[in-house]
Order: C-alpha cells, then sequence, then structure tokens
C-alpha cells in the first residue's frame, strides 16, 4: 500500500532549466513533508521541509508546493545545475511513521 | 553535525547465515530506524526504536530483528539471510520532538 506516490521516476533538464518533481499523499493526518537528497553512495540528507499549515516554503534555488486540499506537494529546482543531479525523494510523516516516495531520478545535463 | 554510522558499507553473505548491521548515531537521538533501498520501492520501514530496549516493527519487519541495548546503539539482524533480502539497508535517527531524521550512508548486502 502505497500512502505516497511520486512521480516522474526519471526527469532530464537542461543546465538553468526548472526541475519538477510531483508527489500526492493519502492520509490526512500526515503533519511534516520533507523533501530528501540522495547521492550516489551516500545516505538521504534532509533538503526542505514543510508543513501543511503553510502553501509554500523556497530556500535558495529550491521551493515546495503545498496543496493540502488536493493532498499534494511539489519540489521546484530553480536554474537547475549539474551537481543537482541526484535522486529525489517526498515524504510524509507522522510521528515515528515516515512514508516515503519511490524516488525521481534527476540529471541535469551541461 | 550529528553523525550516523553503518559499520559496513558492503557486505557480501551466503544464504541462511545470520547477518548483523551495525549503527551508531553520536547525538543523543531517541529514536533510531531501520530502512531498507530498493529501485522503484523507495524506502520501506524495517523497525524502529524510541528507547532502549524498545521496539517496533515497521512495514516490512518479517525475518528481521533489531536489538537496542544502548542508546546509541541500534542493531538489525537477518536471523537466516535470503536472497530477497539483498538490498540497500539505511539506518537513521532523530530526536523526540523533531522530525529531522538524519541518515547514515547505508550498507549494500549481497545474499549468494
Amino acid at each position: 500500500q502505497q500512502q505516497v506516490k511520486q512521480s516522474p521516476q526519471s526527469l532530464i533538464v537542461q543546465k538553468g532549466g526548472i526541475s519538477i518533481i510531483n508527489c500526492a499523499y493519502e492520509n490526512t493526518a500526515f503533519d511534516y513533508f520533507p523533501w530528501y537528497q540522495q547521492f550516489p553512495g551516500k545516505g538521504p540528507a534532509l533538503l526542505i521541509a514543510i508543513r501543511p499549515d503553510v502553501s509554500e516554503k523556497k530556500e535558495g534555488r529550491f521551493t515546495i508546493s503545498f496543496n493540502k486540499s488536493a493532498k499534494q506537494f511539489s519540489l521546484h529546482i530553480m536554474d537547475s545545475q549539474p551537481g543537482d543531479s541526484a535522486t529525489y525523494f517526498c515524504a510524509a510523516t507522522l510521528n515515528n511513521d515516515m512514508r516515503f516516495g519511490a524516488g525521481t531520478r534527476l540529471t541535469v545535463k551541461p | 553535525d550529528v553523525k550516523v554510522t553503518q559499520s559496513s558499507r558492503y557486505l557480501v553473505k551466503r544464504t541462511g547465515e545470520k547477518v548483523f548491521l551495525e549503527c551508531v548515531q553520536d547525538m543523543d537521538h531517541e529514536n533510531m530506524f531501520w530502512y531498507r533501498q530498493d529501485p522503484g520501492l523507495g524506502l520501506r520501514l524495517i523497525y524502529f526504536s524510541y528507547d532502549v530496549k524498545m521496539k517496533e516493527k515497521g512495514d516490512i519487519p518479517e525475518g528481521y530483528s533489531v536489538s537496542r541495548e544502548k542508546k546509541e546503539r541500534f542493531s538489525l539482524i537477518l536471523e537466516s539471510a535470503s536472497t530477497n533480502q539483498t538490498s540497500m539497508y539505511l539506518c537513521a535517527s532523530r530526536p523526540q520532538g523533531n522530525y529531522g531524521y538524519t541518515f547514515g550512508s547505508g550498507t549494500r548486502l549481497t545474499v549468494v
């Protein structure tokens, strides 16, 4: 039972473009929505996170957009760089229950 | 910075062996987690612990057990390794009252 659905599975973007990754969740009790970035050979690292009382959060080139009524949230990477090439996971959390999406492999071409 | 250290980066074990994966965190976090990561499936929770000697099953506990005798150490045990347990195993920790998970670098286990 996949409680967090993530798309696309893979994404190729030109340098300087906008990368957009989408997630949808089912459980309305989730109260924290993080995005993790994972480079090959490393564990996931927290990139940015949002709580459901906020519709948008921006940190540098990374923005989360949150739509509570649609139960969807997305990650936007502005001015994408080759160094952003990694696998990105969305997640939804309640207490010790963190549900992850299946991941998106982002490739930013120079 | 919080550090979560997993004892092995790569392991190759034979079917039927008992396998121990060790995880140590250095920031006195109450909560610790074991996930496995498989392509197309994301991260799935095997077990977690919210205190010493306490453990809770996650989504896929079958074939695994855990041990937490000290606050900083959380061990994952494969009682009798099988080929379908070939995977990347990730340990994580977080403090009470904070959702900031910190992950280790992972152990890639191959069971042959």
